[in-house]
Order: structure tokens, then sequence, then C-alpha cells
């Protein structure tokens, strides 16, 4: 099956920093979605970006499908935007394979 | 728009008992609901595929007699977790796929089970 790989695993920054978080993927997806896991477990929507790019106040995403790649801005991080970002593609039935995340803290 | 619910949102049962998680789609349809698994620090991996009226598709090593998936409605989904043992302890997360639209995912807030 399709493989998603996340980079970099961790990060550490200083409130105020813009940081980059990319996901790789091994074949070519009519869907790519990234998602924020709060520290308590919930999932939040970020983007749905199979192509092209999005922007949403200080995130923005851009997706190259060609190359299979998606990025993940953020800007002036605040510590609210701790926890574990996911990108995720479709598999099957509309089920999605996840990457392993990107595992962010943000120190005030 | 687009919030899913799940009940309980944390468990804490005996081994050998069955333990039911409800997942909900509160202001749409969703003929097609997803249930994951996530291990502490870990990714989410999916275990089965839920549509409505029919029987659910399990993903290769998931136990279909261990996690019994009922979705009786467009809007409910629920997920049976059978003589639990300490190992099935676990963040399980489900998701819905609207009808219309753009088929993105919308997840559920997760239910941590603990068996004891």
């Amino acid at each position: 099956g399709i493989q998603v790989e996340q980079s970099p695993p961790d990060l550490i920054l200083q409130e105020g920093a813009n940081s980059t978080l990319r996901c790789n993927f091994s074949d070519s997806v009519n869907n790519l979605q990234w998602f924020h896991q709060n520290p308590w477990g919930q999932l939040i929507n970020l983007f749905y970006i199979p192509s092209g790019t999005k922007q949403n106040g200080r995130l923005s995403a851009t997706t190259v499908a060609t190359e299979r790649y998606s990025l993940l801005y953020i800007s002036s991080s605040q510590t609210t935007d701790s926890g574990v970002y996911f990108c995720a593609v479709p598999r099957g039935a509309d089920g999605l394979t996840f990457g392993k995340g990107t595992h962010l803290i943000i120190q005030p | 728009g687009a919030v899913v619910s799940q009940h309980p949102s944390r468990v804490i049962c005996k081994s050998g008992t069955s333990v039911k998680i409800e997942c909900r789609s509160l202001d749409f349809q969703a003929t097609t609901m997803f249930w994951y698994r996530q291990f502490p620090k870990k990714s989410l991996m999916l275990m089965a595929t839920s549509n409505e009226g029919s029987k659910a598709t399990y993903e290769q090593g998931v136990e279909k007699d261990k996690f019994l998936i009922n979705h009786a409605s467009l809007t409910l989904s629920t997920l049976t977790v059978t003589s639990a043992h300490p190992e099935d302890s676990s963040f399980y997360i489900c998701s819905a796929s609207s009808l219309a639209g753009v088929r993105t995912q919308y997840f559920g807030p997760g239910t941590r089970l603990l068996v004891l």
C-alpha cells in the first residue's frame, strides 16, 4: 500500500517562530488531509489539499501532487499550536493512511 | 458543521467484559464511517470501514469476532470490543465521511479504553 512519511518527527520552537512540516507519499493521490491532534486526542481538520496552496490564518499548506509531497507552514507559532500534526492520504474505500506525525512543542 | 461525537470518552473495564463505543455524526449523514486505533505516541491505524446497512470491511490482522461493528443508520456506528483483554487497551477514534461534496473525513474526539 501507499507509504506516508513525515518529517521532522519532533520539533521544538520558541513562540513566534515559523515552521515547515513535510509529508512525502509514495504514490499518486487524489486527496490529502492535514490534521492537528491536540493534547486531548481530538483530531482537527486543518486542510483538505489534493493540490495547490491554501491558507487559513497563520497556517498554510501546499501540495505538489506531481512530486508527491505536501508542506504545512505555521507562522508566528503560539503555544496552542503544540501537538501532533498528521498528514493522511486515501487508502481503499476512503479510509486514510496516516503518516507517523510531527510532534511540535512551542515553548513560551 | 460536520461534527462527530463519540461515547463514552473514556472507559475502564475488567478483563473478559465487553465494551460498546458509539460514533455519531451530529449534523450530517454519513454512509461510511471508519474506526481507527491509536497506541500512545503512535499513528492512527485503520481497523475497519463501516457502511450503513451492510457488513463492515476489516483491515488485515483485525479480528472480526473481537471488534464487532454495526452501522444501523446514517448517523450511528458502534464498535463493540468483546471479551476485552489488557492488550485491547488503546485510544479508539471514529470518523465519518459526508455524502455530498468533497470526501473529507471528520473525526470524533476518541474513546480511551483501559482494560484491567
